[in-house]
């Protein structure tokens, strides 16, 4: 499968803990972004990464951060977890901005993260 | 700043009715607007683009820039259009990238 690939699927962690999810873009693609997606809220952008560069940043909490490797695959870390992090965390890949591609971003199927 | 909204989270409508499902963007630049579809079990895709003003699985959205409106249509439901839609306005963040902003979603529950 040459689409975005997420892992864990699925993490059960306790509060206070540090997680890593791992999302590996669509070959080609240099952009990635993370969402996070939770049932009030819906899909919240937290950060987007060009060829290794942060390039913009949502709503990410401080206890958050992430980086876009050479390979171009991409690690969120979450760190003193909160109850309230509980979410399904997207990962997307795209192509190149201008075109008829524009705007379409490729979406892993998720990482859903627990918190006890 | 940008924002997209959607303000039903979820809509019921039987099979062969019409379904409009809303969206209202606030953008001071010239917008350009995305559908995405979530069916179950499956990843977040997209179904259709306002520059193209294509016709996707049936569905069309007119982009109403004086009603800052991309309402997504389809004349008559089917059972396997229910899914959950999510509205998306995307911005140029310079240098070959861009940025997609999401609405909360509606779901679409189509009643056989």
């Amino acid at each position: 499968d040459s689409g975005v690939t997420q892992t864990p699927k699925h993490l059960i962690t306790a509060t206070g803990q540090r997680v890593t999810l791992r999302c590996s873009p669509r070959s080609g693609d240099l952009s990635v972004y993370w969402y996070q997606q939770s049932l009030d809220q819906g899909l919240q952008f937290l950060i987007q990464y060009y060829n290794g560069e942060e390039r913009a940043k949502g709503n990410i909490l401080e206890r958050f951060s992430a980086q876009q490797f050479p390979d171009l695959h991409s690690e969120l870390n979450l760190s003193s977890l909160e109850l309230g992090d509980s979410a399904l965390y997207f990962c997307a890949s795209s192509p190149i901005s201008g075109g008829s591609r524009t705007g379409e971003l490729f979406f892993g199927e998720g990482s859903r993260l627990t918190v006890l | 700043a940008q924002r997209v909204t959607q303000p039903e989270k979820l809509l019921s409508v039987f099979k062969g009715a019409p379904v409009e499902l809303k969206c209202n963007y606030s953008y001071s630049g010239s917008p350009e607007l995305f559908w995405y579809v979530q069916y179950s079990r499956q990843r977040l895709q997209l179904l259709l683009r306002h520059i193209s003003r294509e016709s996707i699985k049936g569905f069309t959205a007119d982009l109403n820039k004086g009603e800052t409106s991309f309402h997504l249509k389809k004349p008559f439901a089917q059972e396997e259009d229910s899914a959950m839609y999510y509205c998306a306005l995307i911005v140029g963040i310079g240098a070959g990238s861009y940025q997609l902003t999401f609405g909360k979603g509606t779901k679409l529950s189509v009643i056989p």
